[in-house]
């Protein structure tokens, strides 16, 4: 069965650093997405992307992050200068036509 | 705004009661529904979703919902509890079937006795 992959699984850095969070999302998938799950707390929408642009973002995506599709299959998130509130679990998702949307099993970011 | 709300943050039930895990939903227009079931360090697998067809929904596991517009509540059931249905639950919102966000509730922790 078809499914969303993410790596790395985890990853640590230091305040300041750029992080790029990387996905693959299903094949004949054309919409995609990133969430975020803070220790503790619901997850919270990041981004969704349609066509090779932003189609919504939330107010936590600031200038600070950026999302790209470089290629036919993978699917990025980059941090430019990661804070300590940034250590969450990033998941990445994507949706078929009918709009269910199908997560990968995440990234969880360590900010040290 | 979407939003949902999750009553009970923990749920413990004993093995074969009944689970009922509840949900309430807010939105401007017709919703579409989601449970997401979350096992320990994975990541959020779709249990069941509701989009405006039967209103009773049969999800996987044996879990299902139903979607009560004049409650504005989706929430999720199954007869008979098993020790591997322990995991934290998610509801979700979206306000169209194509490229819209999905507005997560708080999450419910489900423990399973024996």
């Amino acid at each position: 069965e078809p499914e969303v992959t993410q790596t790395p699984s985890h990853q640590v850095t230091q305040m300041g650093q750029e992080v790029i969070l990387r996905c693959v999302p299903i094949s004949n998938h054309l919409y995609f997405y990133w969430y975020r799950q803070i220790l503790g707390q619901k997850v919270e929408f990041l981004v969704s992307f349609y066509n090779n642009e932003i189609s919504e973002k939330s107010e936590i995506f600031d200038d600070q992050f950026s999302v790209e599709r470089p290629d036919g299959s993978n699917f990025t998130l980059k941090i430019r200068s990661t804070k300590l509130e940034d250590s969450a679990m990033y998941f990445c998702a994507s949706s078929d036509p009918g709009g269910t949307q199908y997560f990968g099993p995440g990234t969880r970011l360590t900010v040290l | 705004a979407q939003s949902v709300t999750q009553l009970g943050s923990h749920v413990s039930v004993s093995e074969g009661a009944l689970v009922l895990l509840r949900c309430n939903y807010s939105s401007s227009v017709p919703p579409y529904l989601f449970w997401y079931v979350q096992y320990p360090n994975q990541g959020l697998q779709l249990l069941l979703k509701y989009t405006s067809a039967a209103t009773l929904v049969k999800g996987i596991n044996g879990f299902e919902a139903e979607f009560k517009k004049s409650e504005t509540s989706f929430h999720l059931t199954k007869p008979s509890a098993h020790m591997s249905d322990a995991a934290e639950y998610f509801c979700a919102v979206s306000d169209t079937g194509t490229a819209s966000k999905l507005t997560f509730g708080t999450g419910t922790r489900l423990q399973v006795t024996l």
